[in-house]
């Protein structure tokens, strides 16, 4: 059974970095799947941040692309998220998930707990 | 367009059967998938593909599309059934994308 998990910082100051990692056990990181990030801010919907394909091949949501990169690290069985330029639009909770790579069908089979981000001074 | 649209809230008694609609361009070239969520929970895979369930999830969760349309029914609806529902797809430009949720209450 994959499971994944989210690390990082709860408490980021305005305008700095966002980081966060998600380690993944129970499977490789290096299986046709694709690596995302999607984010909830309280009391609201979900948002797909990115994603990244055991390539190293990323994609992102073009309304935040211009602040977020997600690298992974096939070494430590884990993938990590940077956001820049944070403001409190950014708070949220943060998931890692996982979709496997199909035809005509997208879904997420697995997905971390979240982690809790707080953008304040 | 890039966007799925779901009803806000929806109730639905005990027992009945309930229906949980999506609609969106990109639904006409792919199936949606579907998330249960309850709160404080992160969101799990309840329906996929063309009427697919995940090992675990109840035969009274099933899936269905129509066109830009997606519905997720719930037959004989139970109080654990209580919780945000989210439809998901990727767009033409290959960005996934979420519906806005549907609180389903049961009463």
């Amino acid at each position: 059974q994959v499971q994944l998990r989210e690390s990082g910082p709860g408490l980021v100051k305005p305008s700095g970095t966002l980081s966060l990692t998600c380690a993944v056990s129970g499977g490789s990181i290096r299986t046709n799947n694709y690596w995302s990030w999607v984010r909830q801010p309280p009391g609201k919907g979900l948002e797909w941040i990115g994603e990244i394909f055991h390539s190293g091949r990323t994609t992102y949501n073009p309304s935040l692309k211009s602040r977020v990169a997600i690298s992974l690290d096939k070494s430590s069985n884990q993938f990590s998220l940077n956001v820049t330029s944070v403001t409190a639009a950014d708070t949220a909770v943060y998931f890692c998930a996982r979709a496997p790579q199909e035809q005509v069908v997208d879904y997420f089979d697995f997905w971390g707990r979240g982690t809790l981000v707080t953008v304040s001074s | 367009s890039s966007e799925l649209t779901q009803d806000p809230a929806v109730s639905v008694a005990l027992g009945q059967t309930v229906r949980i609609t999506c609609q969106g361009d990109s639904l006409r070239n792919s199936y949606a998938s579907w998330y249960q969520q309850r709160p404080g929970q992160a969101p799990f895979l309840v329906i996929y593909g063309k009427n697919k369930r995940p090992s675990g999830i109840p035969d009274r969760f099933s899936g269905s599309t129509s066109g830009n349309t997606a519905s997720l029914t719930i037959t004989g609806a139970q109080a654990a059934d209580e919780a945000d529902y989210y439809c998901h797809s990727r767009d033409s430009s290959g960005n996934h994308i979420f519906g806005g949720g549907t609180e389903l209450t049961v009463l």
